[in-house]
């Protein structure tokens, strides 16, 4: 069985602040992850994944995330925060042989002048 | 290219009725997955469909709710009889086949908002 647990559902930034957003997985098989984004009222955006390849995966709009199997968790970083980092983000994890998805609760992240 | 296409964005149903939810997966993919987004809760997979094979539907409700993804055309996600609590998001999400190297990345739709009055 697999799971996902995202700690904190809400987070509040300062823009040009650092973004951590903590995603632990739990599988009993080498695990796919992810990142999503949703912006209000849209659909999800993929931002990046983890494939078994490089531990350190770098995606769009700035953001990277890294593997780490021995503390089994996937977390997203941003430098410095934009306005336009105001979302919700959603970890994911996949380990079966077509991917079906287990989302985390998401984390609302919210930025401040 | 244009990306993964549902419609109608947004669906206003009375308990008892009908919803059928559609969705065009991106040009190329042959995979298309439904999740669902209630409020309060995250997403969840609901099902799993290949060109006229359902593969995975372990996510699905029991009764009332049926998938499919015909040889041509959309794919469509059917609610019979909606009560309240089908009230939600539906997102479609569509990926590459099993040969392609990207093949785990699943593209969402912009989702239907399904509203049971």
């Amino acid at each position: 069985a697999q799971s996902v647990t995202q700690l904190g559902s809400h987070v509040s930034v300062s823009e040009g602040a650092l973004v951590l957003l903590r995603c632990n997985y739990s599988s009993s098989v080498p695990p796919y992850l992810f990142w999503y984004v949703q912006y209000p009222n849209q659909g999800l955006q993929l931002l990046l994944k983890y494939t078994s390849a490089a531990t350190l995966v770098k995606g769009i709009n700035g953001f990277e995330a890294e593997f780490k199997k021995s503390e089994t968790s996937f977390h997203l970083t941003k430098p410095s925060a934009h306005m336009s980092d105001a979302a919700e983000y959603f970890c994911a994890v996949s380990t079966n042989s077509w991917g079906k998805l287990q989302f985390g609760a998401g984390t609302q992240v919210v930025v401040t002048p | 290219n244009a990306g993964v296409m549902q419609n109608p964005r947004h669906l206003v149903r009375r308990r008892g009725q009908e919803a059928r939810l559609r969705c065009s997966p991106m040009k190329g993919h042959s995979h298309v997955y439904w999740y669902r987004q209630l409020p309060e809760e995250g997403l969840k997979f609901m099902v799993y469909l290949q060109k006229e094979n359902i593969i995975d539907e372990s996510g699905m409700p029991k009764e009332r709710f049926s998938a499919e993804f015909p040889k041509e055309g959309p794919s469509i996600l059917r609610i019979q009889q909606v009560v309240r609590g089908d009230s939600a998001a539906y997102f479609c999400a569509s990926s590459l086949t099993w040969t392609s190297g990207r093949r785990y990345e699943q593209y969402f739709g912009p989702g239907t908002r399904l509203t049971v009055t």
